[in-house]
């Protein structure tokens, strides 16, 4: 099967940079995908790293590193609207689609 | 473009009683998913639906079944709702898998 660990709270300042790391155990790893979910709110997407290395989007980027089965989501100037919900997922071949499996999620709170 | 909708938004049951979770996508998705959150954790799949015609079961397929319609719509049914269904229930879609677009939720409480 798969597991995966993230932290569970994160607290941060307005302005500042987070990391949140997730680190993974799975079979026939294929990638790591981000998901930001706000309160009440429905998952929406941030990001895929199919390979090792950085991907950048704006003020957030997500680094995997497929020998350590590790990967960080970073958020750059932060903003009060970042606070939310952060969860990793796995995209693994066990099954016939292309199947996810998150992680518990991590609650990132920015402060004023 | 609507993306993903579901239906209800919200439901109460009693225990014992059915009923049928409704989701459709407009964005011509070949795969749906459907998942259920339970407070402090992440989502975790029920049923799976790799294209039109086809379903597969998820990591919590218990006591729920699934109808693939058409390439647009994939519902989620439960037969005899028990209080462990009380759930946010999300369905998606997705045309790679990568990227998973997600409905408003529907939010079950049985009692």
């Amino acid at each position: 099967g798969q597991s995966l660990e993230q932290p569970s709270e994160v607290t941060a300042v307005e302005g500042a940079i987070v990391q949140i790391n997730c680190t993974y155990q799975t079979s026939g790893f294929y990638g790591l995908s981000w998901y930001q979910q706000h309160d009440g709110g429905a998952p929406t997407f941030l990001s895929y790293n199919g390979l090792d290395g950085l991907e950048e989007t704006g003020r957030f980027s997500s680094f995997l590193s497929r020998s350590d089965s590790y990967g960080y989501l970073l958020l750059q100037e932060l903003q009060m609207k970042d606070s939310a919900s952060y969860f990793c997922a796995v995209r693994s071949s066990s099954g016939s689609a292309r199947q996810l499996t998150f992680g518990s999620g991590t609650q990132l709170t920015v402060l004023p | 473009n609507a993306g993903v909708t579901q239906t209800p938004k919200f439901q109460v049951l009693k225990t014992g009683q059915s009923m049928t979770l409704q989701c459709a996508q407009d964005m011509n998705h070949n795969s749906m998913y459907w998942y259920r959150q339970d407070p402090g954790m992440g989502l975790r799949l029920i049923y799976y639906s790799a294209s039109e015609g086809t379903t597969d079961k998820g990591e919590v397929p218990n006591g729920y079944n699934v109808s693939r319609l058409n390439k647009r719509e994939f519902s989620l049914r439960l037969e005899s709702a028990a209080p462990s269904q009380t759930s946010v229930y999300f369905c998606a879609s997705s045309l790679q898998g990568d990227e998973q677009y997600f409905g408003p939720g529907t939010r079950l409480t049985v009692t």
